[in-house]
């Protein structure tokens, strides 16, 4: 069974750098195909895709942010960790990893989001 | 950059049908995936790649796509179908979210 879970400081304050650990069960970030991404949801807004982390290490980054964003793994912890600098109260949302199934390119299981303030 | 725009509400009677929209440049030649999302909870997949319907998810959900429109449809409408909607297409190999659309059931 596929789990994720999030886990990171639930304030922070502007200008500091937000560090969230996705720790990942029942798949590993080794098997060729697999992906993890890291989605935002300020609240009461829409999803906002923010990163992807693949098995070879290739990643991908929003575009919008992509200057603020570095995203690595770590294979022998099993787990997956997203930056983000120079924090603003407009990050302020929850934050979701999740797992992209190689075969359809989905995100196909969420973990269940950890929510960051930026005061 | 990619966009893709959903209405923001769509409304539907118990056990009648609802169709959400999802707008974008030629969606029909991408993968398109559609989440649920239930207040205070994660996103559930409940179509992925146009047509497919995950193990768990009800028959009653169903996916098209063309041109430059990708169409979410819940037959007979139950009450635990109300929820935030999101179609999701990778462009250029980076994620794009649609606009969500709240689904109501009267």
């Amino acid at each position: 069974q596929i789990t994720l879970k999030e886990s990171g400081p639930t304030l922070v304050k502007p200008t500091q750098t937000l560090t969230l650990t996705c720790a990942l069960s029942g798949f590993s970030l080794s098997t060729s195909g697999v992906g993890v991404g890291w989605i935002r949801q300020p609240p009461g807004k829409a999803l906002e895709w923010l990163a992807l982390i693949y098995w070879d290490d290739d990643k991908r980054y929003s575009p919008s942010l992509n200057s603020r964003l570095t995203i690595t793994k770590d294979t022998s912890k099993n787990q997956v960790v997203l930056t983000m600098t120079n924090m603003d109260p407009v990050d302020t949302a929850t934050y979701f990893c999740a797992h992209r199934r190689a075969e359809t390119g989905a995100f196909d299981i969420w973990g269940q989001g950890t929510m960051v303030t930026v005061s | 950059s990619y966009e893709l725009t959903q209405p923001l509400s769509v409304s539907v009677a118990l056990g009648q049908t609802a169709s959400i929209i999802c707008g974008g440049n030629n969606i029909g030649s991408k993968s398109v995936h559609w989440y649920q999302q239930k207040p205070g909870q994660a996103p559930v997949l409940v179509i992925y790649r146009d047509t497919n319907r995950p193990s768990g998810i009800p028959e009653r959900f169903s996916g098209s796509t063309s041109g430059n429109t990708a169409t979410l449809t819940i037959s007979r409408a139950q009450a635990g179908d109300e929820a935030d909607y999101y179609c999701q297409v990778w462009a250029s190999s980076i994620g794009v979210f649609g606009t969500g659309t709240k689904v109501t059931v009267l």
